[in-house]
């Protein structure tokens, strides 16, 4: 069956490192996105991609990157990790607008 | 750019009483409507969505919600709810040219006995 998969599930790290979260989807969506979900916020959008080498930044963009090089991925890098990018994090991936999302699980990542 | 609210960041209920969870957007263009549940620890799920056509839009787990374009509102309703249904409920909102969802805040459903 297909799948969108996330990795690791938990991470802890340190403040000032680099850090990069894996999203790996086999249902063949072109669109893949990156959420983090925070108490009172709701999920608010990190990046987002239509296609291969295509991305684009969402509301919290400053301080992650992401790049795709192929269909089935796309990493999110935390360039230099702060205790405010404590968080939550979602990817999702999608056929089309109108089909919805499908979500990975999710990684609680923890700054300290 | 589109926006959503909603309006009651907790709902406690009883088993087997009726729910609703209000929605409203902001959009100046036509939009597509959506409804996800998360249950504790897991990613989200998709309960319906609004796309065109009918307002009343039926989806999994007994749940429903009406589109209402004059309101710019979008209900979640279910009749009698069952003590499974405890849950983050989240509204999103997407134009038709297919831009990102934006969500709303969440929705604490807590269904007691």
């Amino acid at each position: 069956d297909a799948e969108i998969t996330q990795s690791p599930r938990h991470k802890i790290t340190e403040t000032g490192r680099q850090v990069t979260l894996a999203c790996h989807q086999t249902w063949n969506h072109n669109n893949m996105f990156w959420y983090r979900q925070d108490l009172g916020h709701g999920l608010r959008l990190i990046h987002y991609s239509y296609g291969v080498q295509d991305t684009n930044k969402g509301e919290v963009s400053d301080g992650y990157s992401v790049s795709r090089s192929n269909t089935e991925d796309l990493p999110l890098t935390l360039e230099s990790a702060a205790s405010s990018q404590t968080s939550v994090y979602f990817c999702a991936s999608s056929a089309a607008a109108n089909y919805g999302y499908t979500f990975g699980s999710g990684t609680r990542l923890t700054v300290v | 750019a589109q926006s959503v609210t909603q309006l009651d960041s907790q709902v406690p209920v009883f088993e087997e009483a009726p729910v609703e969870l209000r929605c409203n957007y902001s959009s100046s263009v036509s939009v597509y409507l959506f409804w996800y549940v998360q249950y504790p620890n897991q990613g989200l799920q998709l309960l319906l969505k609004y796309l065109s056509g009918s307002t009343l839009v039926k989806g999994i787990n007994g749940f429903e919600a009406e589109f209402n374009k004059s309101q710019t509102s979008f209900h979640l309703r279910k009749p009698s709810v069952h003590i499974s249904d405890t849950a983050e409920y989240f509204c999103a909102v997407s134009n038709q040219a297919g831009t990102a969802l934006i969500f709303g805040k969440g929705t604490t459903l807590s269904v007691s006995s």
